[in-house]
């Protein structure tokens, strides 16, 4: 079936550097997608989203970039910090539908120091 | 704290048993989902419920799943003789109508 992935299971960058994780969904009717960061041990934390009439949104430290012609959403982190290190995941959902999020398999974003 | 709490945080279980899961939701938050996660991969979504009524299962619940919202507050999610396959992290979370969706810390579920 239709689902959203992740293109790098892994990034490592320099801290103080700025990440990009990269996400492709595939289900033309998602209109709500949403970035999740997860600790080990803890559930998802919701970081930002965006809705399918925006392309661009920004977060404190965090822009979310939509692009519907190709299907792909990204999530760039400024001035990464070594508290940022988690994993990643991108969720879509079609609003109309209940509100259940189809996740990715999600990006371990590892910040060296 | 008034987030969204999950009890136990751990379950260790032998294969055919029984065990059940609470999940307490943001107060006034009328939406409450369950997911599963494995190891390295994303949630997937089992079920929802909007008040009391739950609107969505996943045919990844099985009939020895079963999951009830009786006052529309608190949830329990019940897994009836439990499989190895059922080792995961089943996660709660919910929204107040369509929106941001905020999890609990879920609940780690190993079966032996």
């Amino acid at each position: 079936g239709e689902s959203v992935g992740l293109h790098l299971p892994t990034l490592s960058v320099q801290e103080g550097d700025n990440s990009i994780i990269n996400c492709a969904y595939s289900n033309s009717a998602s209109d709500y997608f949403i970035w999740y960061k997860q600790e080990s041990g803890k559930g998802p934390q919701f970081i930002i989203d965006i809705r399918s009439n925006m392309d661009k949104r920004q977060g404190q430290r965090v822009t979310v970039l939509l692009n519907k012609t190709v299907k792909h959403l990204s999530l760039q982190i400024a001035a990464t910090q070594p508290g940022d290190s988690a994993v990643y995941f991108c969720a879509e959902n079609i609003s109309h539908a209940g509100n259940m999020l189809t996740f990715g398999g999600g990006t371990r974003l590892m910040v060296k120091p | 704290d008034t987030g969204v709490s999950q009890d136990p945080r751990h379950k260790i279980t032998k294969r055919g048993q029984n065990v059940t899961f609470r999940c307490d939701p943001i107060s006034e938050h009328n939406r409450l989902y369950w997911y599963r996660q494995t190891l390295g991969q994303g949630p997937e979504f089992l079920t929802y419920f909007q008040n009391e009524a739950q609107l969505e299962k996943s045919r990844l619940l099985s009939d020895r799943f079963s999951a009830e919202r009786p006052k529309g507050s608190f949830s329990t999610l019940e897994i009836q003789r439990t499989e190895q396959g059922d080792s995961a992290m089943y996660l709660c979370a919910s929204s107040l109508d369509p929106g941001e969706q905020f999890f609990g810390p879920g609940t780690r579920l190993t079966v032996l």
